[in-house]
């Protein structure tokens, strides 16, 4: 079965603490993106990566990293920098940058 | 900076009732617009897709409309179903991201 997954469905994060966001991908993509959701907003870009080992930044990357060592996985890591993390996180992919996106299930994630 | 915009926000109909939902973004340079439909809880699943040079797009009661030049999409839903009750976003892609509305949260009553 091809697609996007996405670990955990629910994460919990503590005051100061670093978490990892997993997102693997089957369908062979080269592309691949994390999204950010919060109520009432439209998804926002957090980084993007359309090769192994290069991503570049999106609209909001401050206080996230992500990494891209292997073409089906490209997790994200929520820094204890980034201040108001809870949000609903998407990871997508695409074969090339121009065509479709393809969404995983996403990943919720809420700070203790 | 592309922005992206939907309107309604929310939308209740009666089954059966053919609806339109709207899209506009302040951008004409653009490679292609996508629009979505997502469950509560759930990711994104994608309904069409169309390119620059395309007009429209149809999939079974779907029909997805572009007019580049004055930056506006619509989503066509006929003979809406319960099932249809979902949040509807559009996506348009400038080349390297894609830019998102913020959804028509749309329910269909039985």
């Amino acid at each position: 079965d091809g697609g996007i997954t996405q670990s955990p469905k629910y994460l919990f994060r503590k005051e100061g603490q670093n978490v990892t966001l997993s997102c693997e991908q089957n369908l062979n993509h080269d592309a691949m993106y994390w999204y950010r959701q919060d109520p009432g907003q439209g998804l926002r870009l957090i980084y993007y990566s359309q090769i192994v080992n290069d991503f570049q930044k999106g609209d909001i990357a401050e206080g996230y990293s992500v990494s891209r060592e292997k073409k089906e996985s490209f997790p994200l890591t929520v820094t204890s920098a980034q201040k108001n993390p809870t949000a609903f996180y998407l990871c997508a992919s695409s074969p090339q940058g121009l065509e479709t996106q393809y969404f995983g299930p996403g990943t919720r994630l809420l700070v203790l | 900076k592309q922005e992206v915009t939907q309107i309604p926000a929310a939308l209740s109909v009666p089954e059966g009732e053919n609806l339109v939902l709207n899209c506009s973004f302040t951008d004409s340079a653009i490679y292609n617009l996508q629009w979505f439909r997502q469950d509560p809880g759930k990711g994104l699943t994608s309904l069409l897709l169309i390119q620059s040079s395309q007009r429209e797009q149809t999939s079974g009661r779907l029909n997805a409309s572009l007019d580049k030049s004055s930056g506006r999409s619509t989503l066509y839903i006929a003979a809406s179903q319960p099932g249809d009750s979902a949040t509807y976003l559009c996506a348009v892609n400038t080349g390297n991201q894609f830019y998102f509305g913020t959804g028509t949260s749309l329910t269909v009553i039985p």
